[in-house]
C-alpha cells in the first residue's frame, strides 16, 4: 500500500536560513509525489509535484523538492526562509488504483522566526 | 475562476442531526473527493467520484453518504451526526491527462457536533 511519512511534527528555522521539511514514501511502482501548504483556516494549496524527469523539482514561492529514489525521500527545501512561510506542510503520494486520490502525511508545522 | 467552492464554512450540529456539505467546482474535473482533517492526523479520504453517477468509498466512509448527479457538484451527507464527526471537511477535484495529478482544494467546512 502507498504511504508517506513526515518524521517531524514541527520544524523551527530563523528567517533567512535554509529550510528542509522531510518526507519519505513507500509505493509499489513509480511514485507520484506532491507537496501542499496550508495556512491557518485555509484549504490546501499545491506547491509542487514529481511525476517523472529531473530529480530536483521547482515549485511555487521559491520552494523546491528533491526526489531521491534510493532513499525513497522527497524533501521540501527553500534556500532562504521567510516569516510568511510559516504554515503546515503536507507531503502526499498518489494512491494506487484508478481513483487517483492522494494519500497524505500527517503534516509538519514550519515556524520561521524573525 | 472560482475553483472549488464549499458551503457552509462553519456549522454546529447537535448529536443525531443531519446535514449536507455542499461542494461545487467550475473546472470541468471528472474526479472529486471528500477528505476530513483532524489535528495531527493529516487528511483521510471519505468518498470519491470518478465522474457523474459514479461514487465509491474511501478510507473512512462510515456515517457519510455522497451523490454525484452532475460533473460540477459533489455533496456530502452526514446522517445522525456524532461527536466523532467533529472535523474540518475538504472537497477537492482533479483533472485528467498525463501531467496532471494534483488536487485542487476548497477552503474547507468546519463542523462541530455537540
Amino acid at each position: 500500500a502507498q504511504s508517506v511519512a513526515q518524521p517531524e511534527d514541527q520544524v523551527n528555522v530563523a528567517e533567512g536560513n535554509p529550510l528542509t521539511v522531510k518526507c519519505t514514501y513507500s509505493v509499489s511502482g513509480n511514485p507520484y509525489l506532491f507537496w501542499y501548504v496550508q495556512y491557518p483556516n485555509r484549504g490546501l494549496q499545491f506547491l509542487l509535484k514529481y511525476i517523472t524527469g529531473d530529480n530536483l523539482v521547482k515549485g511555487s514561492y521559491g520552494f523546491e523538492a528533491e526526489f531521491n529514489k534510493s532513499q525513497t525521500s522527497f524533501h521540501l527545501k527553500k534556500p532562504s526562509a521567510l516569516v510568511s512561510d510559516s504554515a503546515l506542510y503536507f507531503c502526499a503520494v498518489r494512491g494506487g488504483g484508478s481513483q487517483g486520490n492522494l494519500i497524505f502525511g500527517k503534516g509538519t508545522k514550519l515556524s520561521v522566526k524573525p | 475562476n472560482a475553483g472549488v467552492t464549499q458551503t457552509p464554512k462553519f456549522r454546529i450540529l447537535k448529536i443525531g442531526q443531519s446535514m449536507t456539505l455542499q461542494c461545487t467546482q467550475d473546472m470541468n474535473h471528472n474526479y472529486m473527493y471528500w477528505y476530513r482533517q483532524d489535528p495531527g492526523m493529516g487528511l483521510k479520504l471519505i468518498y470519491y467520484s470518478v465522474g457523474a453517477g459514479i461514487t465509491d468509498k474511501g478510507e473512512v466512509p462510515n456515517g457519510y453518504n455522497v451523490s454525484r448527479s452532475t460533473t460540477e457538484d459533489f455533496p456530502l451527507r452526514l446522517e445522525l451526526a456524532a461527536p466523532s464527526q467533529t472535523s474540518v471537511y475538504f472537497c477537492a477535484s482533479r483533472g485528467t491527462g498525463p501531467n496532471t495529478g494534483e488536487l485542487f482544494f476548497g477552503e474547507g467546512s468546519r463542523l462541530t457536533v455537540l
